[in-house]
């Protein structure tokens, strides 16, 4: 079954920081592009990070770039989120997604873990 | 950065109707664009990409049109499945997603 399994949320103060991981099994991790979006209390999806498939290159939305860092270890299947500085406004729950192969034909984000919960408060 | 909007925020219907959200992108995405499904406490599920594509297993009942800056999602006869709430995303440049649009039993 394909599957990615999201860990490492909790609680953590203001000016901390916290590392998420996602597990993936049931699919070629090292073959795809991967993400993590984020969905604050009662909000929206915002997109968060984008990692190439051999980590080469990374993208982050403007909110927390120069604070969060994605990186991923194709070796052990799993995808992380360092996450530092942490501010209220980062309280979400927190997806790890896979970017649809190149096969499929397109790029939407076909398979989500179940979310792991991120509360940044004193 | 391209925003997204969606419209409605929140829609009313019953069993059986027939529902469209409508999408619309600052600038041209081209077909980019993907629709999802999320229920409460459950991750977002994909429906359509490439604003007109079925994603595998996904009932016949929704589809997708449109390109440029427009863009639509349509539910031909709602099932007490489908109270949910949908969001639209680009992925031309980089990734964004519509406000949401939560779908509700009339």
């Amino acid at each position: 079954e394909v599957q990615l399994v999201e860990s490492g949320g909790g609680l953590v103060q203001p000016g901390g920081s916290l590392r998420l991981s996602c597990a993936a099994s049931g699919f070629t991790f090292s073959s795809y592009w991967m993400h993590w979006v984020r969905q604050a209390p009662g909000k929206g999806l915002v997109w968060v990070s984008r990692i190439y498939s051999d980590g080469s290159s990374t993208s982050y939305a403007d909110s927390v770039k120069d604070r969060f860092s994605i990186s991923r270890d194709n070796a052990r299947n799993t995808l992380y989120l360092q996450m530092n500085s942490l501010r209220a406004e980062d309280t979400a729950v927190y997806y790890c997604a896979r970017r649809a192969g190149s096969t499929s034909g397109h790029y939407a984000f076909d398979i989500w873990g179940q979310g792991t919960m991120v509360t940044v408060s004193s | 950065d391209i925003q997204m909007t969606q419209s409605p925020s929140t829609l009313s219907a019953s069993v059986g109707d027939r529902v469209t959200i409508t999408c619309r992108a600052s600038q041209s995405i081209s077909n980019w664009l993907a629709w999802y499904q999320q229920k409460p406490g459950k991750a977002p599920k994909l429906l359509i990409y490439k604003a007109s594509s079925l994603e595998s297993g996904v009932p016949s009942r929704f589809s997708g049109s449109g390109s440029g800056t427009e863009f639509t999602l349509t539910i031909s006869s709602l099932q007490p499945d489908d109270f949910a709430t949908y969001y639209c995303q680009q992925y031309d440049s980089l990734y964004s997603f519509g406000q949401g649009t939560k779908l509700e039993i009339k």
